[in-house]
């Protein structure tokens, strides 16, 4: 099977810019969660998304919005961009169902606001 | 909610040698707890997990024990070779949101030849 994929892998915004990210999950999975990845901060949980709903979401700002596609792909965006928004967004893929909880990643997007 | 402790943040070893990397967690309810490996540049991949109905688990050359009681779980490395070194991330499933991983801040490897 093909592994999980993101567009674009690199990105240089402006504050106060909106951005969107894409993720596809392995064929099959239907769980799609996301997390922001920074030196100071390490690895933090924003939302996941399953059959196009979200069923959690971590400790960001309102800023920070997903959603999910019946084909199970998902996208992240984030309006009006501040400097700490800089950071690789990777998300994970998973069955989600079944007593299944093995999440595989993307490669990231890494995002730089200027 | 969960949080999840790491130690060390570096190790430094020698090739062959053994390399343990602890964790421990808050939240009595989680019930899984994977092991990430990610080299430099590269994503998290999943090596090895555990559930809360399991002590112990092997793969090769990797380890994973859990002891429930005390809140902990580490990771094992044997015969360590260069291609080891990485920075390796524990996490642990929040019992309250289905696939919300919450990571340890990572351990930094280095395996020297």
């Amino acid at each position: 099977k093909a592994g999980v994929t993101q567009t674009p892998r690199y990105l240089i915004k402006t504050r106060g810019q909106q951005v969107t990210l894409s993720c596809s999950p392995i064929s099959g999975h239907r769980s799609v969660s996301w997390y922001q990845q920074t030196p100071g901060q390490g690895l933090q949980f924003l939302f996941e998304y399953f059959s196009e709903t979200q069923r959690n979401k971590g400790n960001f700002p309102g800023r920070f919005s997903g959603r999910q596609f019946s084909n199970s792909r998902s996208e992240m965006n984030v309006s009006t961009l501040e400097l700490g928004d800089s950071a690789l967004y990777l998300c994970a893929s998973s069955s989600g169902g079944g007593g299944s909880y093995e999440q595989y990643f993307g490669p990231g997007t890494r995002l730089t606001v200027t | 909610g969960e949080n999840v402790e790491q130690h060390p943040s570096t190790l430094s070893v020698q090739e062959g040698d053994s390399a343990v990397i602890k964790c421990t967690y808050s939240d009595s309810a989680s019930n899984y707890f994977p092991w990430y490996k990610q080299e430099l540049g590269k994503r998290p991949q999943l090596i090895i997990d555990i559930r809360s109905n399991v002590g112990e688990k092997k793969d090769q050359r990797i380890a994973v024990t859990l002891n429930k009681t005390a809140k902990h779980f580490s990771l094992h490395i044997t015969e360590t070779q260069p291609e080891d070194s990485a920075v390796y991330f524990c996490a642990a499933r929040d019992s309250g949101g289905y696939n919300k991983l919450i990571f340890g801040a990572g351990t930094r490897l280095a395996v020297h030849p």
